[in-house]
C-alpha cells in the first residue's frame, strides 16, 4: 500500500500563473477529499469525489479553483489565476466510502508571490 | 450540517503524566464517526483512533484512549504517559452521512496545539 500520493510536494508560482495539484489515492478507495490548511482558517474542506463524481463543492473559495476526477486513481485541484491569498498547504485524503479513517496525502505548499 | 469544536488551543503536559483533549460535536446524523489526528511539526495528518456512534465501548490504541459520550456530544482524547514525540496539533473530526447531499464527509476541528515538557 503506497498511501495517498501527492505532487508537488512545493510549489512556488507568481501571481495570476496557473498552478496544478494532483493526487493518486490509495487503490480501492472510492471517496477522495481536498482540503486546504491554513494557520487563519485552519483545515478546510474544499471538495469531496465520490465514485470519481463531484459530490459537495461548496467548499471551493472561489471560481478560480476547479477540481476534476477523470478516473479511480487520479485527481487534480487546479487554480487560475493564483493569487497571494491562495498559499496553504493543500492536501488530498482518500477513504473507503467516505465514513473514514481518511488516509492523507502528504500535502503540497504552494506559495503564490 | 456537522460543527467540531476543540477549546483549547493549546495544552501543556509534563512527560510521563496523563493528557485529554476537548471535543465536542454538533450533528442531527444518527450514524457518525469521530476521529482524531495527529499532525506533528512536519506537517503529515497521522490517523489515531476512531470511535462509531454506535460503539458502546470506548475506543482504545495503545496509549490513545477516546472518552465517548454520546449524550453530552463529547468524543475526549486522552494520552497516557505522554512522551516528548507527543508534541504535535491534534484534530478531532466527525464523518456522517450528510442528508443534503446523501454522501458521506468529513469535518475538523481547529485542532489542539500539545506540548510536552520533559
Amino acid at each position: 500500500d503506497a498511501g495517498v500520493i501527492q505532487s508537488p510536494r512545493h510549489e512556488v508560482t507568481e501571481m495570476g500563473q496557473e498552478v496544478t495539484l494532483r493526487c493518486k489515492p490509495i487503490s480501492g478507495h472510492n471517496s477522495l477529499f481536498w482540503y486546504r490548511q491554513t494557520m487563519m482558517r485552519g483545515l478546510e474542506l474544499l471538495i469531496y469525489f465520490n465514485n470519481n463524481v463531484p459530490i459537495d463543492d461548496s467548499g471551493m473559495p472561489e471560481d478560480r479553483f476547479s477540481a476534476k476526477m477523470p478516473n479511480a486513481s487520479f485527481s487534480t485541484l487546479k487554480i487560475q489565476p493564483s493569487e497571494p491569498r491562495d498559499s496553504a498547504v493543500y492536501f488530498c485524503a482518500s477513504s473507503f466510502l467516505g465514513r473514514g479513517p481518511l488516509h492523507f496525502g502528504n500535502g503540497t505548499r504552494l506559495t503564490v508571490t | 450540517a456537522q460543527k467540531i469544536t476543540q477549546t483549547q488551543p493549546g495544552m501543556f503536559v509534563q512527560e510521563k503524566e496523563a493528557v485529554t483533549l476537548d471535543c465536542t460535536y454538533d450533528t442531527s446524523d444518527q450514524s457518525y464517526g469521530l476521529f482524531w489526528y495527529k499532525q506533528p511539526s512536519s506537517g503529515e495528518m497521522i490517523f489515531l483512533i476512531y470511535q462509531g456512534s454506535y460503539d458502546e465501548q470506548n475506543a482504545t490504541e495503545g496509549r490513545y484512549s477516546l472518552n465517548f459520550q454520546k449524550a453530552r456530544k463529547s468524543a475526549n482524547l486522552v494520552i497516557s504517559a505522554s512522551q516528548l514525540g507527543d508534541s504535535a496539533m491534534y484534530f478531532c473530526a466527525i464523518g456522517g452521512y450528510d442528508t443534503e447531499t446523501s454522501y458521506d464527509k468529513v469535518i475538523f476541528g481547529p485542532g489542539t496545539s500539545l506540548s510536552v515538557i520533559p
